[in-house]
């Protein structure tokens, strides 16, 4: 099972704010990175660090943490942010695990 | 262009091996660490092994350790998975992925399309 916990599924309407959030142990001592993966894509990276979104990656696109707590938000959502989010870090013995992903619909 | 792009994929009876790649191009290929990931289909994304710039560290899912091998051939660019005693279960779309590092973050920040794995009888 995996040591970091994501709502299955989470819902917002077009224009408003959405946060999605991500739980584990390892979150107090390691930032967690975040990935949108669309239908039949490969997942993207969207937000890594303390809060370091990569080139491309819209600013409306944010993170923050908070004990064992990484939270991914997303301020003014748009149609085209419809998509699975994942988190990930480390678990207890170093080793990288994704969260089970969270399915955004923009409703 | 910063790419990635795996091979080797295929079908496999369980029990059986298979060995997969990647060829990274557009970045200093041992400047990163580098991972296997992989998708079940219908399912979540799942880490499936690591390793560091130089092939001296390298790190397994439970699911695959003791099965699975990572390596690295930094002349060549190239990255490897060498799967063997295949399970059903392991049936995914596997991706390769460049591992960016801080001291207290990674990123998965370039990906392959994948190459898909179906151990089937």
């Amino acid at each position: 099972s995996s040591e970091l916990t994501q709502d299955p599924a989470v819902s917002v309407a077009l224009g408003q704010t959405v946060r999605i959030t991500c739980q584990g142990d390892s979150l107090r001592s390691y930032y967690a990175s975040w990935y949108q993966q669309k239908p039949g894509q490969a997942p993207v990276l969207v937000i890594y660090g303390k809060n370091n979104r990569p080139s491309g990656i819209p600013d409306r696109f944010s993170g923050s943490s908070s004990g064992n707590t990484a939270s991914l938000t997303i301020t003014g959502a748009q149609a085209e942010d419809e998509a699975d989010y994942y988190c990930n870090s480390r678990d207890s013995s170093g080793n990288h695990v994704f969260g089970g992903g969270t399915k955004l619909t923009v409703l | 262009e910063v790419q990635l792009v795996e091979s080797g994929g295929g079908v496999v009876r369980p029990g059986g091996s298979l060995r997969l790649s990647c060829a990274a191009s557009g970045f200093t290929f041992d400047d990163y660490g580098m991972s296997w990931v992989r998708q079940a289909p219908g399912k979540g994304l799942e880490w499936v092994s690591g390793i560091n710039w130089n092939g001296g560290s390298t790190g397994y899912a439970d699911s695959v350790k003791g099965r699975f091998t990572i390596s690295r051939d930094n002349a060549k660019n190239s990255l490897y998975l060498q799967m063997n005693s295949l399970r059903a279960e392991d049936t995914a779309l596997y991706h390769c992925a460049r591992v960016d590092s801080g001291a207290d973050w990674d990123a998965f920040d370039i990906w392959g399309q994948g190459t898909m794995v179906t151990v089937s009888s």
